[in-house]
């Protein structure tokens, strides 16, 4: 199975400054034919669903803020939350749909300073 | 809108089965794939399998080949999750959500169903 792990598991940023946070994979989810890469970034609020963010490594999903962005390739990625807001604060996962079984980073937690 | 109405809580003893349900609306049921994807307490997102809501086809995780099931019924725009041999482990919240693009990132989720396994 491809292995998602997330750094780091937490962060504390102040309102207004730049959040990071990476994804790596144990194995290349770039598929060469297309020159895609098979990954998501999910934000999840307590008591709520996953909220899909990005796909494909770097494709902003309608309605999705521009202070989030995503980056990277083959195994190394980046969700950049640009400017954060209040309420930006939740946990956030990677998720690989390369290869079945399709599987997430372990999340990391994102609040305010 | 695309919305997923899930079946409710359940409470089941080690060994025994469930099935839940999602029900879908606000578009056209079959032509996107449905997957399961389980949250267990502290642990991270677990993707089981899906189903493609339109031929019935289906794919399973191998951790849980054999003990899932994945079925649909276009005329009720439902997708149901069979679990058996149910054990403690199994205690999770159970999403569905909708496929968009046909390749596995999920761009519509329910809101869950508790599933609780305790003897």
């Amino acid at each position: 199975d491809i292995v998602m792990t997330q750094s780091p598991d937490s962060l504390a940023v102040s309102l207004g400054e730049r959040a990071t946070i990476n994804c790596r994979s144990s194995q290349s989810i770039l598929f060469s034919s297309n020159s895609k890469n098979y990954l998501a970034w999910y934000q999840q609020k307590p008591g709520q669903p996953p909220k899909l963010l990005i796909s494909w490594a770097s494709t902003r999903e309608s309605g999705v803020p521009d202070r989030f962005s995503g980056s990277g390739s083959g195994t190394d990625f980046t969700l950049t939350i640009s400017s954060l807001q209040a309420e930006d604060v939740a946990f956030y996962y990677c998720h690989q749909y390369f290869r079945s079984p399709q599987t997430f980073g372990q999340g990391t937690k994102v609040e305010v300073k | 809108q695309v919305q997923f109405v899930q079946s409710g809580a359940e409470v089941r003893k080690p060994g025994a089965s469930v099935k839940i349900s999602c029900q879908a609306s606000g578009y056209t049921f079959t032509s996107y794939a449905i997957h399961w994807v389980r949250q267990a307490p502290g642990r991270r997102l677990e993707w089981m399998g899906w189903i493609d809501a339109g031929n019935g086809k289906t794919g399973y995780s191998h951790k849980f080949q054999g003990r899932v099931t994945i079925t649909r019924d276009t005329s009720a725009s439902t997708v149901y999750l069979d679990v058996n041999s149910l054990r403690s482990e199994d205690t999770a919240l159970y999403y569905c959500a909708r496929d968009r693009s046909g390749r596995g990132f999920l761009d519509h989720w329910g809101h869950g169903t508790l599933v609780t396994v305790s003897s």
